[in-house]
Order: C-alpha cells, then sequence, then structure tokens
C-alpha cells in the first residue's frame, strides 16, 4: 500500500492544521490508519489512529486538539489540528497498520508544517 | 518520566557489535510487551526493522539482514536490539516503540554513528 500527505506546508499561530493521506493499492478496512510528527532535529510522535469504521484513538498529550477523520470513497484520512503554536511544527506521516498486527509497515514519505506568522 | 527512554547517541567502528538500549518506565514490565524497532534514514520516513516479545515469539522484518536481533533484559526492564558486523549504511536514527492501552509510544530514538 503507497500514502501521501498533502496539504499546506505554512499554518499560522492559533489556526488548524489540516492535513490528508491518499491510500493507494490497499484496501482502507484491511488498516488501522495513524498520523505521526517528528519535529526538525528530533523523535517521532505518535499521535493516533483510526479504523475504517470511524473507531479512533488519540495520543493522550494531543487529545483535545486533535480529529482524525476517514473518506473510504476517496480512499483518504485526514487529521486535524487546532490551536496551533511554532511547538507544533513538525514533519507529519502517516502510516497503516494491518489490522490484527502491531507494525507500521506502510509509511507517507512525510510534509513539513511550519507553524508561522 | 517517559514510557521509553534510548541513550541519546552510540558510536562503534565498522565490523563491530552494538547493543541499543530501550528502558521501559517503572511499573510497565517489559515481559509483557512486544518491543518494536524503527531504523530512520536522514530524509526518509521510519523503516521498520523487527519486534521481539519472547525468543519463541518475535518478527523479522522483510528484507532486515539476520545480524539485526531483538531481546530484553528482564532484570533491568529492557529492550534491547543488537546489531552484529556494523556497516556504514547502518548509520541512522534508531526508534523502539510499543503499543500500552492502545496506544502507540516512542524512544526518543538513538543516534547511531559508525566511525
Amino acid at each position: 500500500v503507497q500514502l501521501q500527505e498533502a496539504g499546506p506546508g505554512l499554518v499560522k499561530p492559533s489556526e488548524t492544521l489540516s492535513l490528508s493521506c491518499n491510500v493507494s493499492g490497499g484496501s482502507m478496512s484491511s488498516y488501522y490508519w495513524s498520523w505521526f510528527r517528528q519535529p526538525p532535529g528530533k523523535g517521532l510522535e505518535w499521535l493516533g489512529y483510526i479504523y475504517y469504521s470511524g473507531n479512533t484513538k488519540y495520543s493522550p498529550s494531543l487529545k483535545s486538539r486533535l480529529t482524525i477523520s476517514i473518506d473510504t470513497s476517496k480512499n483518504l484520512f485526514s487529521m486535524k489540528l487546532t490551536s496551533v503554536t511554532t511547538a507544533d511544527t513538525a514533519i507529519y506521516f502517516c502510516a497503516g497498520v494491518l489490522v490484527g498486527q502491531t507494525i507500521f509497515d506502510s509509511w507517507g514519505q512525510g510534509a513539513l508544517v511550519t507553524v508561522t506568522s | 518520566q517517559a514510557v521509553l527512554t534510548q541513550p541519546a547517541s552510540l558510536s562503534a567502528s565498522p565490523g563491530a557489535s552494538v547493543s541499543l538500549t530501550c528502558t521501559l518506565r517503572s511499573g510497565i514490565n517489559v515481559a509483557a510487551y512486544r518491543i518494536h524497532w524503527y531504523q530512520q534514514q536522514p530524509g526518509s520516513p521510519p523503516h521498520y526493522l523487527l519486534n521481539y516479545k519472547s525468543d519463541s515469539d518475535k518478527h523479522q522484518g522483510s528484507g532486515v539482514p539476520s545480524r539485526f536481533s531483538g531481546s530484553k533484559d528482564a532484570s533491568a526492564n529492557v529492550g534491547i536490539l543488537f546489531i552484529s558486523g556494523l556497516q556504514s549504511e547502518d548509520e541512522a536514527d534508531y526508534y523502539c516503540m510499543i503499543w500500552h492501552n492502545s496506544a502507540a509510544f516512542f524512544g526518543g530514538g538513538t543516534k547511531l554513528t559508525v566511525l
């Protein structure tokens, strides 16, 4: 399965960061779909996942600001992060885990989002 | 306290062997968890290497050489990635990961330098 992130590269502080992940070559119902981020020069952070049914799980640290949604008709899933600050500047990755598995083995290339006024 | 803690950096010579450690937070027993390891090269997404729960329950990623292996040190509550016969292309960042309460947690990563 191939994944590709898409969305604005620049977001203003206090606004909402929106990204989508286009999925090809696989069934949307076969995976749990996750978002991650990696601030420049820093480590990976898992943000949350969604299943095709719409069930979600979020990182406790971002739960109040993050929404992940899915559109199976368009083969994509999306994230919205509200009230961003410069600390949200990062490369954002999407990835999938096969149902019943625990391994993130399909990743997008990542999208750099910079929060700046 | 972070769920998973890794040393920030490690260096070794070509041909040498290294052990990268991943310490689980007190109260999270390494014996109960499957430790996943990912390698990340600059400018690329993470690449799955392997996971290890026990000697009878482990998984090697597709195409990952056997010189990469996993283990645990239960006495120290640590997961270990062992790399033998270091090669220049092994120079990368390495992240451990577990699923805990249905959420994924990563360690801060270890930058491995092969010099």
